[in-house]
């Protein structure tokens, strides 16, 4: 079956102003996470969705990123007034979502490369 | 707080030799899972395995096999006879709660 898709692979934007990624889980996953991995780092957690509603949003790092997931199933992460520094790769995950916990394996997309000038 | 040390930040081996790659965490649950994942230079993270602290038996999948030890707290990754293939970084990561806490991951380089 199909796996995690992101959209778009890359994301070239200039400081200030406003991105939108976008997350497509596996069918069937009511899980949803997303991370931010830095250059010779591991990701970085940001927020949890457990169907609609975000679990935990304590990794996001400012009121500048909001995430939503009105369907329960896509996600798009938005990023307001980027600056040079939320520059990363973007991680989605997505699990069954069974237990409501992380025990559940998280599978991986291809992330979204975010260079913010 | 949770921690995962992955001390080796770099591993080159030639291929076909064994390699093992490092992973000690930290934490003050009693129920608790320990992943590994592969991240070749495609980028995307590829699950390997999932191993909850109850289970303190070695697992073997093919040239892969994984060796916990709760009493070192340590989770470590080993393979055997590399193939140039296996070249990529290695995360560890413990589960806290919703999220997952990540090593800074070893990158192993397989030469022909």
């Amino acid at each position: 079956g199909a796996g995690v898709s992101q959209t778009p692979s890359n994301k070239v934007t200039e400081k200030g102003k406003y991105v939108e990624l976008r997350c497509d889980p596996i069918s069937g996953h009511t899980a949803l996470y997303w991370y931010r991995q830095s250059l010779g780092q591991g990701p970085e957690f940001l927020i949890y969705f457990q169907g609609t509603g975000a679990a935990d949003d304590s990794g996001l790092p400012n009121d500048r990123f909001f995430a939503v997931r009105p369907e329960g199933s896509v996600s798009t992460l938005k990023i307001q007034r980027t600056e040079r520094g939320d520059s990363a790769v973007y991680l989605c995950a997505s699990s069954l979502g069974r237990t409501g916990k992380s025990t559940d394996t998280q599978y991986f997309g291809p992330g979204t490369r975010l260079t913010v000038l | 707080a949770q921690k995962v040390t992955q001390a080796q930040t770099e591993i080159s081996v030639v291929e076909k030799e064994d390699v093992t790659l490092d992973c000690v965490y930290e934490t003050r649950d009693t129920t608790y899972y320990l992943f590994w994942y592969k991240q070749p230079p495609s980028g995307e993270l590829v699950f390997l395995i999932r191993r909850n602290s109850f289970d303190e038996q070695n697992e073997i999948s093919g040239r892969y096999s994984w060796n916990f030890q709760k009493s070192t707290s340590s989770f470590n990754f080993t393979i055997t006879a590399s193939q140039v293939v296996d070249s990529a970084v290695y995360f560890c990561a413990l589960s806290e709660r919703y999220q997952l806490i990540w090593g800074a991951g070893t990158k192993l380089i397989i030469k022909p």
